[in-house]
């Protein structure tokens, strides 16, 4: 089984910020990898597919790279909404989630 | 617009069963291979089951192997678990995932609201 570690597991930063987190996978698993943001009390949210393709309608600020077992996501010009969880999730044999970054506002 | 709406969760005692069902619009339901993703109070997120587009297809995590059963019914666009012999570890909000592409081993994007089973006595 391929296992997925995330870090930081949680962070504060201030509007405007640049925030990066960062997901390894345990073995090569290509750029089969997403990004997912979930809020309090709701569904996850794709982000980013592919490693690096933003989703549609989701704002550039968000963005993602990487390949083969290290990957990283960044948001430029934190904003107030953008306060949630953060999930990578491999899906290169079966289906695997880190177990999620926390961010917080200053 | 893609929706996906789950029901069936409820309190249910240890070793009991319940049926999960996902009804799905907005796509074509017979192309996409679809999932079920599970997240217990306070905790991440745990893959549970994928079906192929078809219904051919099945895969499980270790952890629901041989008690859970994934099925579709593709004149309904309706997708169903089936749990059995439920623990209190399977206590969860469970979510409906759509794939995102034709084939099985895409990525996931859209899901469902969710539905909560909550195993207790």
């Amino acid at each position: 089984d391929i296992q997925m570690t995330q870090s930081p597991s949680s962070l504060s930063a201030s509007v405007g910020d640049r925030v990066t987190i960062t997901c390894q996978a345990s073995q090569d698993i290509n750029d089969f990898l997403s990004w997912f943001q979930q809020k309090p009390g709701k569904a996850p949210q794709l982000l980013i597919y592919e490693a690096s393709n933003l989703e549609t309608g989701v704002p550039s600020r968000f963005s993602g790279s990487g390949s083969g077992t290290h990957f990283t996501f960044t948001i430029t010009n934190l904003q107030p909404e953008d306060i949630a969880t953060y999930y990578c999730q491999q899906y290169d044999n079966l289906f695997t989630f880190g177990p999620g970054t926390r961010v917080d506002i200053k | 617009e893609v929706q996906l709406l789950e029901s069936g969760g409820d309190l249910v005692q240890p070793g009991g069963s319940r049926r999960l069902s996902c009804v799905a619009s907005g796509f074509t339901f017979t192309s996409y291979a679809m999932s079920w993703v599970r997240q217990a109070p306070g905790k991440g997120l745990e893959w549970v089951s994928l079906i192929s587009s078809s219904g051919g297809d099945t895969n499980y995590a270790d952890s629901v192997k041989g008690r859970f059963t994934i099925s579709r019914d593709n004149s309904k666009n309706t997708l169903y678990l089936q749990m059995n012999s439920l623990r209190g570890e399977d206590t969860a909000v469970y979510y409906c995932v759509k794939g995102g592409h034709s084939g099985s081993l895409t990525h996931f994007d859209y899901w469902g609201q969710g539905t909560l089973v909550t195993v207790s006595s």
